[in-house]
């Protein structure tokens, strides 16, 4: 059971265009969602994050938008840069407890110099 | 301290043996987290840690799986009689507490069972 899912696996942006990242979401209890970077050989990096009580939530060229009634988020990396060229995983929780992350599939982004 | 340390790196074994790994969390960091990711996915939960109690543990962790956090510093994940299906990248992350969602990750063991 996929409740977090992330439809494209790869996504191919020339540098200096936008990015759009998707993710849709099952578990309408999921109340946290955030966005993780993973390079080759290392750990995945929290990049941003954003609350069930907000829509967006900006830091430098990274947004977050989310769309509750369609259970869907996006990230978008503007402009882009070939450093962030990795790949891009979604990730959800639930509110109290020791937030349990549940995370997609991940996207792999190229940006072509 | 400047992140979460994995040991070893990588580790290769056969099929019956087996393994264990650590992980060091960030020094203030009371709440662990053990994942494992397999090729094409994302990260899986294994278990939680808040100090030294283990407080969840996945359908996924086997009988044979088992981790520890004695004086909730580190954290050992033991892999007993491991199989060819064990093999992936076992991932340790660590998060503050209260309300921090965000979670701090380490590089991760790769295991293969041959």
């Amino acid at each position: 059971d996929q409740q977090v899912k992330q439809n494209s696996p790869s996504l191919s942006v020339q540098e200096g265009r936008i990015s759009i990242l998707n993710c849709d979401y099952t578990n309408s209890m999921f109340d946290y969602f955030l966005w993780y970077k993973k390079y080759p050989a290392e750990g995945p990096t929290f990049l941003i994050s954003i609350s069930s009580i907000k829509d967006k939530n900006e830091d430098g060229r990274f947004t977050v938008f989310l769309n509750k009634s369609a259970k869907h988020l996006s990230l978008h990396i503007v402009p882009s840069q070939p450093g962030d060229s990795a790949v891009y995983f979604c990730a959800a929780s639930l509110s109290g407890g020791y937030q349990k992350v549940t995370f997609g599939i991940g996207t792999k982004l190229q940006v072509i110099p | 301290d400047t992140g979460v340390s994995q040991d070893p790196r990588h580790k290769i074994t056969k099929r019956g043996q087996n393994v264990t790994f650590r992980c060091d969390p960030i020094s203030e960091h009371n709440r662990l987290y053990w994942y494992r990711q397999t090729l094409g996915q994302g990260p899986e939960f294994l278990t939680y840690f808040q100090n030294e109690a283990q407080l969840e543990k996945s359908r996924l962790l086997s009988d044979r799986f088992s981790a520890e956090r004695p004086k909730g510093s580190f954290s050992t994940l033991e892999i007993q009689r491991t199989e060819q299906g064990d093999s992936a990248m076992y991932l340790c992350a660590s998060s503050p507490g209260g309300l921090a969602y965000e979670q701090y990750f380490g590089p991760g063991t790769r295991l293969t069972v041959t």
